[in-house]
């Protein structure tokens, strides 16, 4: 079973504030995905990193996909009140079913 | 255009009730996706359609669970003898192909299950 980790759970931040979001894996994953999530609603896809070592960008949020594609870093700089949600990674392996991380509830205070 | 939709929005029912849970994918997509979504986890994949077959269905957690999609769009979840254990968002996704890789899922808003 591959997992993925994603740390903090939980982010309560004022805006302006820069933060970055984690997701690791001992798996390696052929892609992982970002998703926002907000109450009520299904996940939207924010990015797709396919390639080892990626860094993509959209507007204020930078995507990085680790070299052995274990691992992805979600940072968001400038943070405003419409950053506010649940963030999700998701990684697709061998079986191309998508595993999904626990998520992390971002708070932005304005 | 429409996105994806999930009929009912919000289902009530017994334990040991039996409940049918409806998607409609975007036109043209023939990849669909089913997914639960429990309080403070992540979706997990329950099953999913290439056409009219199930490709996976390796998700579903037991023979109570059984989903459909006779004619490779609209899909129905069944589960029967509900328990209060199945309490949780339903979530259907469907894209225009079969990895996600490549093919972007597009989310409906779900359905949240409460079984009493």
């Amino acid at each position: 079973t591959q997992l993925l980790e994603q740390s903090p759970q939980f982010l309560s931040i004022q805006e302006g504030e820069n933060l970055t979001v984690y997701c690791n894996s001992s798996s390696v994953f052929s892609s992982l995905q970002w998703y926002r999530q907000e109450p009520g609603e299904g996940p939207v896809l924010l990015v797709t990193v396919v390639t080892g070592g990626e860094v993509k960008k959209l507007k204020r949020l930078t995507f990085q996909f680790g070299d052995a594609r274990k691992d992805s870093s979600l940072h968001i700089t400038a943070a405003q009140p419409g950053d506010t949600g649940l963030y999700l990674c998701a990684g697709e392996g061998g079986s191309y079913i998508p595993t999904f991380g626990r998520g992390t509830s971002l708070i932005v205070h304005p | 255009g429409a996105g994806v939709s999930q009929t009912p929005s919000n289902k009530v029912t017994e334990k040991g009730k039996y409940v049918e849970l409806r998607c409609d994918p975007i036109s043209g997509h023939t990849a669909l996706y089913w997914y639960r979504q429990s309080l403070g986890q992540g979706p997990e994949f329950l099953i999913y359609f290439q056409g009219t077959g199930a490709a996976d269905d390796s998700g579903l957690p037991n023979d109570r669970f059984f989903a459909v999609r006779p004619e490779g769009s609209v899909s129905t979840l069944k589960i029967q003898r509900t328990e209060r254990g199945d309490s949780a968002v339903y979530l259907c996704a469907s894209s225009v192909g079969w990895t996600v890789s490549y093919n972007e899922q597009f989310f409906g808003p779900g359905t949240r299950l409460t079984v009493l």
